[in-house]
C-alpha cells in the first residue's frame, strides 16, 4: 500500500535549540496533518495543511506544505522540555479516501 | 467539555475470547475511526464509519468488528478471530470525511493486553 516516509526516526537535541522533521510520499497529497503525541495519550493535532505551498504557523511550530504536493515539512523553533513527544505527518493520498500516517518522529529534548 | 472518550484505558483479554473497546463522542461528528498502533509504528485504520448504521473496512479489519447505531458511538470488537490483538487502540472522529479535507481528532487510547 501507499507509504509517508517520515524522517528521521529519532531526534536528540538540546534545549533551544531548533528542530526540522519531513514527511515524504510518492503520491500527491491534498492535505497534510502535523500530530503530536505524548506517550500513552492520543495524537493532538498540531497544524494542517491545505494548498500546495501553503506555510503555517501555531506558535513556535511552522509547517510547509511541499509544491509538489508530495512532501511536507514541520519545523520547530527554540525547544523546549515539554516538546518531547512522538511527531506524525498524515494525509489523504488522492487515489485513496483514508488517512495514512508516518512512522514518526520520535524527539527528546536534554535541558 | 466537548471531547472523545475512549474507555477503559486499559484492558487484559484471555485467549479466545472476544473484548469490546468504547468510543463516545459528545462532538457532534459525523464520521468516527479506528486504528491500531504497534511500537514504533504509525498508525493503521481498522475500520471507519462516515454516517450513522454504515461503516467500512480499514488497511487491517481482520479479526475486528464494529457498529455504528448512534452518532456519538463508535464501539470496536476484537474477536478471538485476531491472533495478535496487543496494540494500543486510538479512536477519532471529525466533522466530515477525509475527503473533505476535514481533520481528524483523537481520543486518549485504550492498551489491549493478552493475559
Amino acid at each position: 500500500g501507499q507509504q509517508l516516509n517520515q524522517s528521521p526516526q529519532s531526534m536528540f537535541i538540546q534545549e533551544g535549540e531548533d528542530v526540522s522533521m519531513n514527511c515524504t510520499s510518492s503520491s500527491i497529497f491534498n492535505t497534510w496533518l502535523w500530530y503530536k503525541q505524548d506517550p500513552g495519550e492520543g495524537p493532538v493535532l498540531l497544524i494542517a495543511l491545505y494548498k500546495a505551498g501553503e506555510l503555517t504557523s501555531n506558535g513556535r511550530l511552522t509547517a510547509q506544505f511541499g509544491i509538489t504536493r508530495k512532501d511536507s515539512f514541520l519545523n520547530i523553533s527554540a525547544s523546549i522540555p515539554s516538546d518531547v513527544g512522538i511527531y506524525f505527518c498524515a494525509g489523504p493520498p488522492r487515489s485513496q479516501g483514508n488517512l495514512i500516517f508516518g512512522k514518526g518522529t520520535k524527539l527528546s529534548v536534554k535541558p | 467539555d466537548g471531547g472523545i472518550t475512549q474507555s477503559p484505558k486499559y484492558l487484559f483479554r484471555k485467549e479466545g475470547q472476544n473484548v469490546t473497546l468504547s468510543c463516545e463522542q459528545n462532538l457532534n461528528h459525523d464520521a468516527m475511526y479506528w486504528y491500531r498502533q504497534d511500537p514504533g509504528q504509525g498508525l493503521r485504520l481498522i475500520y471507519y464509519s462516515q454516517i450513522v448504521n454504515d461503516f467500512q473496512k480499514g488497511d487491517i479489519a481482520e479479526g475486528y468488528s464494529v457498529s455504528r447505531e448512534k452518532k456519538e458511538s463508535f464501539p470496536l470488537t476484537v474477536t478471538s478471530a485476531q491472533k495478535n490483538p496487543t496494540a494500543f487502540y486510538l479512536c477519532a472522529s471529525s466533522t466530515g470525511t477525509v475527503e473533505a479535507n476535514q481533520p481528524q481528532h483523537f481520543g486518549d487510547g485504550t492498551r489491549l493486553s493478552i493475559l
